[in-house]
Order: C-alpha cells, then structure tokens, then sequence
C-alpha cells in the first residue's frame, strides 16, 4: 500500500548510456514531481507536472525528459548519462499544486 | 541561490528536551512552508506546515512557528525522542508548488 513507489531503487551504470526510472502514486493525486538530491544533500526540484501537463521545468539539461502517460505516474528518462547526473532521484506527488508533497523513497543511481 | 536556509547543520539534544530548529529564507512570495522528516536510504516524510496566514501550528510534539516580519520559521519537538533521530528540512513554496528546501539539520537525540 506504498502511496509513492519509485523503480529501481538503485541504478549502477556506465557514462554514455540511456536509463528510465519509474513513479507511481496511488493517493489520488493530480500534480507530480522530480526532485534531485546531489552531493550537497541539497534537493531540487527538475519538473512537475499537474494532470499530464508540464508545469515546472527547472533548468535541466534537455537529456532529462519526462514523460506522464498518466496521472498516477512520472517516469525520468535520461539519455548519454554523465558522471555528474550520479544523485538521488526522488519523486513525489500532491493533491494539487501549491499543496504538501509527498515523496518516494528514492532511486540510487551511480554513473561509472 | 538559497532562497531557504537552515545554518545549523547539525542539532544534538537530550531524550526528554526540546529540540528547536530554526529556518530562514528570503523571498516573500512564498505562502507555505513546511518541514520534512528523513532517515537515511529513505525518502523525506512530511511532518507539519504552516501557512502565511498563520503564526502557529501545532500537531502532537511538533509545533512549527512563522514570524514573517523576519522571514523566519522553526520547529519545536517537545518531548524529543531517539526515533527523532532524523535530518529535517525546512521547505516553502508559493502557490506555484515549486518547493525550495533548506540544507537540512541533523538531529541526534541522546539518551
């Protein structure tokens, strides 16, 4: 009964290649997000999108894509993967925009 | 740049103590803020939020405080806890829902 689920938990890969990670939620929620943790620890918000529509789209570089075939999910795929994209990817989803959000447990990934 | 900041780090308290951290931030924009919860390998748990309207919100041993004058905002863990043990981010948002996080502290409750 996890209300925001994210796969895999972790994601080991080498320079250069392309990777999706995936986002559920079953709370019944409209608007989702991507949120990047680097090696600060700080968290940042890439994109978000409110009923399948992008509605935030941080400066990311464009080999970020997100893609929402439906409410209740927001996959990251990210193409020619670099060491600098290693972090932890989080997701989280709220009832509405401008409204508390709830996070996954977010994905691990390590770019060798 | 930091549109919220926690400068401290790290937070060590006592079982029993309260524990206060303290959050500042810069733009006045923002109408909602809240705090989060995170252990180690797990994602950040929502704890309590506040809105611009309010100066106080309370919820069991969390009570969260807003001074807007100063831009300023922290929270209070009355009695502190070792399941406490946590990093906390302070967080605010305007009503586009684009959340800016603090930093985080680290809490270390010790018996």
């Amino acid at each position: 009964d996890t209300a925001v689920s994210q796969t895999p938990k972790y994601l080991v890969t080498q320079m250069g290649n392309d990777k999706s990670i995936k986002c559920e939620q079953n709370l019944g929620h409209d608007t989702m997000y991507w949120y990047k943790q680097d090696s600060k620890k700080f968290l940042k918000i890439m994109f978000s999108y409110n009923n399948k529509e992008l509605i935030i789209n941080e400066t990311v570089p464009n080999r970020f894509s997100p893609k929402s075939p439906d409410k209740a999910h927001l996959n990251l795929h990210i193409n020619s993967l670099e060491l600098g994209d290693s972090a932890v990817y989080f997701c989280a989803s709220s009832r509405g925009r401008g409204e508390t959000q709830y996070f996954g447990p977010g994905t691990r990934l390590l770019v060798l | 740049d930091q549109q919220v900041k926690q400068n401290s780090p790290s937070l060590s308290v006592q079982e029993g103590r309260i524990s206060i951290l303290n959050c500042d931030y810069t733009n006045s924009m923002f109408d909602y803020f809240l705090w989060y919860k995170k252990y180690p390998a797990e994602g950040p748990t929502f704890l309590i939020s506040i809105s611009s309207i309010k100066d106080k919100n309370e919820d069991g041993r969390f009570t969260v405080f807003l001074n807007k004058s100063a831009k300023h905002l922290s929270l209070h863990i009355v009695p502190s806890q070792p399941g406490d043990s946590a990093v906390y981010f302070c967080a605010a948002s305007s009503s586009w829902g684009k959340l800016q996080f603090g930093a985080g502290t680290q809490v270390v409750v010790t018996p």
